[in-house]
């Protein structure tokens, strides 16, 4: 069974950065990409970015670029997604998923961690 | 706003038929597969459809997909109260703007 798990709940000041953990199990981590998804509070889904874990090759959306990094260890299965120069926009809950063809948009999805940007 | 264009809400009784469609271009829905999501009040998103029209598994034969050209449709048949949440259809996008694109989500209520 597909399983990702993410990080806890974070709470950050502006100007801030965040990382958030997503572990993985059930499947070969290589052989998935993993994509990052947010959402903010009363809103949709927005498209971040991916990694494909088997060379750290990366792809951003325009709207994030500069303030995101992606990544993932293959020695303990898990993907990252940092988020840099936090403003209170960026309050929101975000997700890993992955999916197993390249030109797909996600299958499996983790459970969501919240990203609260305070003064 | 968003890449692929949903209607913000939609409703139904008990047992109805519903239709929900997504909208989008030749770079995403014309080019590439819909998948549908179903979102329930504070929980993650969940896979509906995949590839236009195939259910995954455990996901019931109530839900159905399709797509025509530059958009594509989720119907959900004998229409169940637990049916009440947020729909979201998603695409790859072959454009330069970033690959995955989502739509901004129906809100579905069951009247």
């Amino acid at each position: 069974e597909v399983q990702l798990v993410q990080s806890g709940a974070e709470v950050k000041k502006p100007g801030a950065t965040v990382k958030i953990s997503c572990k993985v199990s059930g499947y070969t981590f290589t052989d998935y990409y993993m994509h990052w998804v947010q959402q903010a509070p009363g809103k949709g889904l927005e498209w971040m970015g991916l990694v494909d874990p088997e060379d750290g090759e990366t792809i951003y959306a325009e709207k994030f670029q500069g303030r995101v990094t992606i990544t993932a260890d293959t020695s303990t299965d898990t993907a990252y997604m940092e988020l840099s120069s936090l403003r209170s926009e960026d309050t929101a809950v975000y997700y890993c998923a992955t999916v197993n063809n390249w030109n797909d948009v996600p299958h499996y999805w983790g459970q969501g961690t919240l990203v609260t940007v305070s003064s | 706003q968003s890449v692929l264009t949903q209607p913000p809400s939609a409703s139904g009784t008990p047992g109805q038929r519903v239709t929900i469609s997504c909208s989008g271009s030749s770079s995403n829905i014309g080019s590439n597969t819909v998948n549908w999501y179903q979102q329930l009040p504070g929980t993650a998103p969940k896979l509906l459809i995949y590839s236009n029209n195939q259910r995954p598994s455990g996901v019931p034969d109530r839900f159905s997909g399709s797509k025509s050209g530059t958009s594509a449709s989720l119907a959900i048949s004998g229409l169940q109260s637990e049916d009440e949440a947020d729909y979201y259809c998603a695409a790859w996008d072959d454009s330069l703007n970033g690959p995955g694109v989502f739509g901004g989500g129906t809100k579905l209520t069951v009247l």
